[in-house]
């Protein structure tokens, strides 16, 4: 079936940092991607998507680039933040209903 | 522009009891679809409503149910709690994911159900 695979964490980092979380998947046919992000005591965020290979997705800093060839979508950013702070879900949908989301990554920046 | 709104924010419940949680989806959206998050996880989709009727199921038992009116907000129902059931329940709305201007999830704050 359908399924994502992302780095455990938590990923800790001082700030201004590199990046990188890492994500693959498996799915018949060809998936849309996405990274989410939860903030602390709050709902999901849509925070890029990518629709096609090569597809890069990119929103306030971070960025993603769909692989088709290693099935991989890994979140990036250069320089993190302390507001980066968050859990990060990488996610997959099929063109069919549901969309599947990674066990997730939790992130912390320190100052 | 309101978002989704879900209530209530926080819920406590005894086993064997039943709840009825609650959705506004983004104003545009016509699709509602629920997930249930244990701490620590990732989202687990419960099921999906459009056009008033459920087009999908996830693994989850008949105890989950739902529904959708015309204004396209919804309820999800659980009956007989059980201690596991106690996880955050999001609700997301969307346009339908077949559609050409589908753009992923908007979710709520979800609500949180802690079953004692």
């Amino acid at each position: 079936g359908n399924s994502v695979t992302q780095m455990e964490g938590p990923v800790t980092l001082s700030e201004e940092a590199f990046l990188t979380i890492n994500c693959t998947y498996t799915a018949t046919g060809y998936p849309s991607l996405f990274w989410y992000v939860q903030y602390p005591g709050e709902g999901l965020q849509l925070l890029l998507k990518a629709t096609k290979a090569d597809d890069k997705g990119s929103n306030k800093g971070f960025e993603a680039t769909y692989r088709k060839e290693t099935t991989s979508f890994h979140l990036e950013k250069g320089s993190v933040q302390v507001s980066d702070s968050a859990v990060y879900f990488c996610a997959l949908n099929t063109g069919g209903f549901k969309t599947i989301f990674g066990a997730g990554t939790r992130l912390f920046v320190k100052a | 522009d309101a978002g989704v709104t879900q209530s209530p924010t926080h819920l406590i419940k005894t086993r064997g009891q039943q709840v009825t949680l609650r959705c506004s989806p983004k104003s545009g959206h016509d699709t509602v679809s629920w997930y249930q998050q244990a701490l620590g996880q990732g989202p687990q989709f419960i099921f999906q409503y459009y056009e008033e009727e459920e087009r999908q199921r996830g693994n989850f038992p008949d105890r989950f149910s739902g529904h959708q009116f015309p204004n396209y907000s919804s309820e999800l129902n659980v009956n007989a709690l059980l201690l596991g059931d106690s996880a955050l329940y999001l609700c997301a709305s969307s346009s339908t994911p077949q559609s050409s201007n589908y753009n992923g999830y908007t979710f709520g704050s979800g609500t949180r159900l802690t079953v004692v």
